[in-house]
């Protein structure tokens, strides 16, 4: 069965500093899809980053990259110059088709000015 | 451009009545998913459409139904309601179904609590 683990319930970092966020799975699929969701406190969900798992090259968007180490099933995400903006929980999550997201419990990010 | 509209966005029942929870995914997108999120957790599956298929459930009750309409909005209907079903209920869109390579857009949910 697929899982999706969080281990960090919470975390809390200064404004500009550089945060990350852990994830861990489990599938027995070769190709799947992994996912950073964030959920700002007004509840809308949001994706923030994907990645493929036949790409080896870990994916970027602006300041959120992603080291994806496949062997590992690690997929922690990178927040570069961290912004008030972005507290809120993130989430991890894995599709291996169809976009039936297996999600991980989620971690509250706290930027503090 | 429109984004996913869910409604109600809160809504109070009592143990054994019925809801139904609504969406409309954004102009275009053939694809609705209905998840599940209790408060402090991630999300769960519950059901997916496409083209107005269900292509998946997750495991959940047989109180737990869905359908989805020609013009591709969808309900999610939930019957003989238990304390535990109070969570928040997201939809989200999608295009269609390649292979995860698309993205889903979300709704800002149903929060539905049952006394």
């Amino acid at each position: 069965a697929q899982t999706v683990t969080q281990s960090q319930p919470e975390m809390s970092v200064q404004e500009a500093e550089t945060v990350t966020l852990s994830c861990t799975y489990d599938t027995s699929e070769s190709n799947y899809y992994l996912f950073w969701y964030k959920q700002p406190p007004s509840r809308q969900m949001i994706l923030v980053i994907r990645q493929e798992a036949y790409k080896q090259q870990n994916a970027t968007e602006n300041r959120f990259s992603v080291n994806f180490q496949k062997a590992a099933k690690s997929f922690s995400l990178k927040i570069s110059d961290s912004q008030l903006g972005d507290t809120a929980m993130y989430f991890c999550a894995l599709t291996e088709s169809n976009y039936q997201l297996i999600w991980g419990a989620g971690t509250k990010l706290i930027i503090k000015p | 451009d429109t984004g996913v509209t869910q409604s109600p966005t809160h809504l109070i029942k009592t143990r054994g009545q019925q809801v139904t929870l609504r969406c409309s995914p954004i102009s275009g997108h053939k694809s609705v998913s209905w998840y599940q999120q209790v408060l402090g957790q991630g999300p769960q599956f519950i059901f997916q459409y496409y083209e107005k298929e269900e292509r998946g459930r997750g495991n959940f009750p047989d109180r737990f139904s869905a359908r989805q309409f020609p013009n591709y909005s969808s309900e999610l209907n939930v019957n003989a309601l238990l304390l535990g079903d109070s969570a928040l209920y997201l939809c989200a869109s999608s295009s269609g179904l390649p292979r995860g390579t698309g993205e889903l857009f979300f709704g800002e949910g149903s929060r539905l609590t049952v006394l």
